[in-house]
């Protein structure tokens, strides 16, 4: 399987620029696609192919990267953005990452 | 517009078969292909198979031996059976249409709201 690794967690102050980082174990293309999970909540899509932005997701958000290191990006992070952030993978079968938790200071 | 939702049992008890039902409206399934996806609570989600839009399916391959999804086109629904259920497949279970451009660039863009399975006696 195509193991995704993601940090944890992370703490910004609205406004600034953060950079939530995947790398696979093994090369995926650009078959990267990034997800935003709030609680209680199913997981939203952000980001497909690496880089595209889903339809009706704020220009604030972008998506970086190929092969095995992938970036999400948020500039101008908002307080709305406190959430839970995940990697998928679906060049080798599918596989999600653990999840990065970005909290707002 | 695109909605997905969920049914089954909340409560299993181990050992025995889980069966979930994915009613699906605003698309067709011979149009597009389901997944399944469950999450455990606080961990990452876990693609578990696929119903292809020509009626084939695709399984996590950890989960291939006790996992089977069918579907009902003139219903609208895919249904999900797994069985031996243990206490690690507690969780979240979702449905969720694929979107992409090949299958090997493949995304969820929608969702169901999800139906949460415990396995406990």
């Amino acid at each position: 399987d195509t193991v995704l690794t993601q940090s944890p967690a992370l703490a910004v102050s609205p406004g600034e620029r953060v950079t939530i980082s995947c790398r696979a174990s093994e090369s995926v293309s650009t078959g990267m696609h990034w997800y935003q999970q709030k609680p209680g909540q199913q997981p939203k899509l952000l980001i497909y192919g690496a880089s595209n932005l889903e339809s009706g997701v704020p220009a604030r958000f972008s998506g970086s990267g190929s092969g095995t290191d992938f970036t999400l990006t948020i500039d101008p992070v908002e307080a709305d953005d406190t959430a839970t952030y995940f990697c998928q993978q679906s060049w080798n079968e599918y596989t999600f990452g653990a999840g990065t938790k970005l909290e707002l200071k | 517009q695109v909605q997905l939702k969920e049914s089954g049992p909340g409560l299993v008890q181990p050992s025995e078969t889980l069966s979930l039902t994915c009613t699906v409206s605003g698309f067709s399934l011979t149009s597009y292909s389901v997944s399944w996806v469950r999450q455990p609570s606080g961990k990452g989600p876990e693609w578990m198979g696929r119903m292809w839009y020509d009626g084939d399916t695709a399984y996590n391959s950890a989960l291939k031996s006790r996992l089977s999804i069918s579907r009902d086109t003139s219903k609208n629904q895919v249904f999900l059976k797994m069985n031996s259920l243990q206490t690690d497949d507690t969780g979240t279970y979702y449905c969720t249409r694929d979107d992409g451009l090949t299958t090997t660039v493949n995304w969820f863009a929608y969702w169901g709201q999800g139906t949460l399975v415990t396995v406990s006696s």
